[in-house]
């Protein structure tokens, strides 16, 4: 059981916009380590989306953004395109557990 | 360009030990930590543990502390993860992850090593 919760799934149609929240704890998220948020299409290995909370690796298209506040944070996707239909974790730090940890991952799926 | 070559799938009896390789190319070895990540069959990813290869220093996640040994060569520019006392809940596809320009960000992956348990 994962110490970052996310839903376990949200859907959009084409264009619209859809959003992913991941809820830590005052171990993790609202202690300050960074959120980071990764992309899995089926079948292969993930890929970084967002780091540092609100950073997109270079090629990482602007329809992704990340923000944190608090305890949690979120992924945004904007203009939603039938490729963006993959599983989404996010991913930081534990300090209770001393180690990182991974959300409990969101399947997009795309109307 | 940045590269993660894992080694071939494995299939191992339950109380076995397994090894997985994770060798690497462009990019300077020692300048950033490696971490290992498994997924089970349907399910999500699951942290590890962390390796700097400069040093040799490791630390793992609580759930498999004791089982896991991470160590590294850097002659070859390789690190291995080594997990013993293998049970059913082993069975999983294992990556070995780069730390990214945030150093606890994951940004380059190999591409997966199925490890499957079975009697």
């Amino acid at each position: 059981q994962s110490v970052l919760t996310q839903p376990p799934s949200v859907s959009g149609a084409p264009g619209q916009r859809v959003t992913i929240s991941c809820t830590g704890s005052s171990s993790n998220i609202g202690a300050g380590y960074d959120v980071h948020w990764y992309q899995q299409l089926p079948g292969t290995a993930p890929k970084l989306l967002i780091y540092g909370n609100d950073n997109r690796p270079s090629g990482v298209p602007d329809r992704f953004s990340g923000s944190k506040s608090g305890t949690s944070a979120s992924l945004a996707i904007t203009g939603l395109q039938a490729e963006d239909e993959a599983d989404y974790y996010c991913q930081s730090y534990d300090s209770s557990l001393s180690g990182h940890v991974f959300g409990t991952g969101t399947k997009v799926t795309v109307l | 360009q940045v590269q993660l070559v894992q080694s071939g799938a494995e299939v191992k009896k339950p109380g076995a030990s397994v090894k997985v390789s994770c060798e690497t190319s462009g990019y300077t070895f020692s300048n950033f930590y490696m971490h290992w990540v498994r997924q089970a069959p349907g399910q999500g990813l699951e942290w590890m543990g962390i390796i700097n290869p400069s040093g040799g220093t490791t630390n793992s996640a609580q759930k498999i502390k004791g089982r896991v040994t991470m160590t590294r060569d850097t002659s070859t520019r390789t690190v291995y993860m080594e997990l013993n006392s293998l049970t059913f809940e082993d069975t999983a596809v294992y990556y070995c992850a780069r730390g990214g320009p945030v150093s606890s960000s994951l940004e380059y992956w190999g591409q997966g090593t199925l490890v499957t348990i079975s009697s």
